[in-house]
């Protein structure tokens, strides 16, 4: 069975400092991953995807994925206390997003 | 802007009442819909795979005849939760794939049966 582990916190990050979010998966064969970001009682909303060795940044946001130690991450810089909310980490075998696998997600609060 | 829109927001039902859930694709025709289901502290789960056309597709442990999809257009897709419980009470929550594997939620849906 596909997991998808995640620290569940809460991973608390003084306001302007890096804020940073792991994920382990099981699946080897995995191709795809994302990373979501979800406010209390709201949907997810999708912060960033990477599917390759390395990393990969947008804006405040730099994804990190290594393969071969099946571990995906996320780093948030600059952390404002609107950053303060639960981040999912999701995994995707490919060929389509469907059968997509959620961890719990990790509660991050950002203390102003 | 918004990829889906989904109603209602939440709603609060009796024992033994079916409810319906509607999922809308914006500006773009959706021939494949998820509905994930999230309990408190948990992480999304998902329930079926709705087809536009067919019949949708579950995954084990979901009752089919207890969650009815029907995704009759290329932009709606409804969850029928029948007979409500209150171990029903959940965050229904569907979603799209637009553009690479990206996966788009609604606003989810806050069921509560009393």
């Amino acid at each position: 069975q596909k997991e998808v582990e995640q620290n569940s916190g809460p991973l608390s990050v003084p306001e302007g400092a890096i804020a940073s979010l792991n994920c382990t998966y099981s699946d080897r064969g995995s191709q795809s991953f994302f990373w979501y970001r979800q406010y209390s009682g709201k949907s997810p909303e999708l912060i960033m995807s990477i599917y390759s060795n390395g990393d990969k940044e947008d804006g405040r946001f730099t994804a990190q994925l290594n393969k071969a130690s099946q571990y995906v991450s996320l780093l948030i810089r600059d952390s404002q206390p609107s950053d303060s909310a639960t981040y999912l980490c999701a995994v995707n075998g490919g060929g389509g997003a469907d059968g997509l696998t959620f961890g719990k997600g990790t509660h991050l609060i950002i203390q102003p | 802007g918004a990829v889906v829109s989904q109603h209602p927001s939440w709603v609060i039902c009796k024992s033994g009442t079916s409810v319906k859930i509607e999922c809308r694709s914006l500006d773009f025709q959706a021939t494949t819909m998820f509905w994930y289901r999230q309990f408190p502290k948990q992480s999304l789960m998902l329930m079926a795979t709705s087809n536009e056309g067919s019949k949708a597709t579950y995954e084990q442990g979901v009752e089919k005849d207890k969650f009815l999809i029907n995704h009759a257009s290329l932009t709606l897709s409804t969850l029928t939760v029948t007979s409500a419980h209150p171990e029903d009470s959940s965050f229904y929550i569907c979603s799209v794939v637009r553009g690479s594997e990206k996966l788009f939620f609604g606003s989810g849906t806050q069921l509560s049966v009393l």
